[in-house]
């Protein structure tokens, strides 16, 4: 499989624990998003890497949350002293650049903090 | 702020009806617009797109979407919609290098 892949897909942890997602992007795709998406919402921007870069972090984004992508090519978002609110789908998209194009998106990472 | 509104939240049809999903967006800027489904228990798919050029876009599995840039609209349709296209729907609008996103709407074909 070649499209974007996330790990884990599912998580439980405890609130006030640390959790790290992992995301591989497409791998000719130099941009990376993170979106969170809650039941009955579209997906809420996060960030943005273009290549190691990260570009924007949204102004909704705590500063528990922080994400890297340290070569470019895969990437982490990691989670500090989860809260019950954090409960959430975590995706992520990979897309080239260019003009006309669209991203990919993985199958997500599903968050749920007890 | 860029804004992406779906009208409806859930939408109910017998197989064979005729769909339309309507999306409105507030961007004052260039835009390319986008239609995604998401399938139960699967990741998010690009249904079709719009950059520029001819106003109305054909897309995959029989759907198709016209621009109306006077209306600032992209609404989804469908002429026969089968049991298959039990999906959620998300319009969304990239303003720069983000995806501003809809709420969704959920689509329920009845057998």
């Amino acid at each position: 499989d070649t499209g974007v892949s996330q790990d884990p897909r599912h998580k439980i942890t405890k609130r006030g624990q640390n959790v790290t997602f992992r995301c591989d992007p497409i791998s000719e795709h130099n941009r990376l998003y993170w979106y969170r998406q809650t039941l009955g919402q579209g997906p809420e921007f996060l960030t943005y890497f273009q290549n190691e870069a990260q570009l924007e972090k949204s102004r909704l984004l705590s500063d528990r949350f922080s994400a890297e992508r340290p070569k470019g090519s895969f990437s982490t978002l990691e989670i500090q002293r989860t809260e019950q609110g954090d409960s959430a789908m975590y995706l992520c998209a990979s897309s080239s650049t260019g003009g006309e194009t669209e991203a990919f998106f993985g199958q997500g990472t599903r968050l749920t903090v007890v | 702020a860029q804004s992406v509104s779906q009208h409806n939240h859930h939408v109910i049809l017998s197989e064979a009806a005729s769909l339309e999903l309507g999306c409105n967006y507030s961007y004052g800027g260039t835009v390319n617009l986008f239609w995604y489904v998401q399938y139960p228990g699967q990741h998010l798919q690009l249904l079709l797109k719009y950059f520029s050029g001819d106003p109305l876009v054909k897309g995959i599995k029989g759907f198709e979407a016209e621009f109306i840039k006077s209306k600032f609209s992209f609404n989804l349709r469908k002429p026969s919609v089968q049991w298959s296209d039990t999906a959620e729907y998300f319009c969304a609008v990239n303003a720069n290098y983000q995806l501003i996103w809809g709420a969704g709407t959920k689509l329920i074909i009845k057998p």
